[in-house]
């Protein structure tokens, strides 16, 4: 069965220093792994997903993943943080088929210190 | 440019009332999806439908009815709502069901039940 891991439920980092937000998962087949992000009172939004080809995915806002099968590991970072990245993040995997397969992590919430 | 709009965004009930969630999308998006999310849990599959005149079960669907009214609104019926209901609740839709296409989210109905 798939699942998926994220360490630390909560990561503080300066303005201006990097961001990784790890996240591990388990599949027996290749996964499609995706990184959402939600601000407060709203909704996810897509940051960025892997499904297949480069490994070094980039999304919106500066965010990038590395997907390392070797490692299981699809880790989020981002070189300089900025005030508004103050956010929880959720990494998740879909494998199988269907996207009602997909398994979200319990999230990581990052603060900003000025 | 509404993408996935929820009604109401905040709700409160008493044990063994009955409430439905609305949700609509304007993108066109065949699949939809009711989650919710309780702290240090991510999100939790109700249920979804893959496509219009379709519905199943997701992780969490004791408790909960659907119906997919059509190819725009997927509304979460509560019959007989108990304390551990109390929760965020998420409607997402995507272009296609299968388990690489990303998901859009509303922005969430707040929901106690006391």
């Amino acid at each position: 069965a798939q699942s998926v891991t994220q360490l630390g439920s909560h990561v503080s980092v300066s303005e201006g220093a990097l961001v990784l937000l790890r996240c591990n998962y388990s599949s027996s087949v290749p996964p499609y792994l995706f990184w959402y992000v939600q601000y407060p009172n709203q909704g996810l939004q897509l940051l960025l997903k892997y499904t297949t080809g480069a490994t070094l995915v980039k999304g919106i806002n500066g965010f990038e993943a590395e997907f390392k099968k070797s490692e299981t590991s699809f880790h989020l970072t981002k070189p300089s943080a900025h005030m508004s990245d103050a956010a929880e993040y959720f990494c998740a995997v879909s494998v199988g088929g269907s996207a009602s397969k997909i398994i979200f992590g319990s999230g990581t919430r990052l603060s900003i210190r000025p | 440019n509404a993408g996935v709009t929820q009604t109401p965004k905040f709700q409160v009930l008493k044990t063994g009332q009955s409430m439905t969630l609305q949700c609509a999308q304007d993108m066109n998006h065949n699949s939809m999806y009711w989650y919710r999310q309780d702290p240090g849990m991510g999100l939790r599959l109700i249920y979804y439908s893959a496509s219009e005149g379709t519905t199943d079960k997701g992780e969490v669907p004791n408790g909960y009815n659907v119906s997919r009214l059509n190819k725009r609104e997927f509304s979460l019926r509560l019959e007989s709502a108990a304390p551990s209901q109390t929760s965020v609740y998420f409607c997402a839709s995507s272009i296609l069901s299968e388990s690489n296409q990303p998901q859009h989210f509303g922005d969430g109905t707040r929901l106690s039940i006391l």
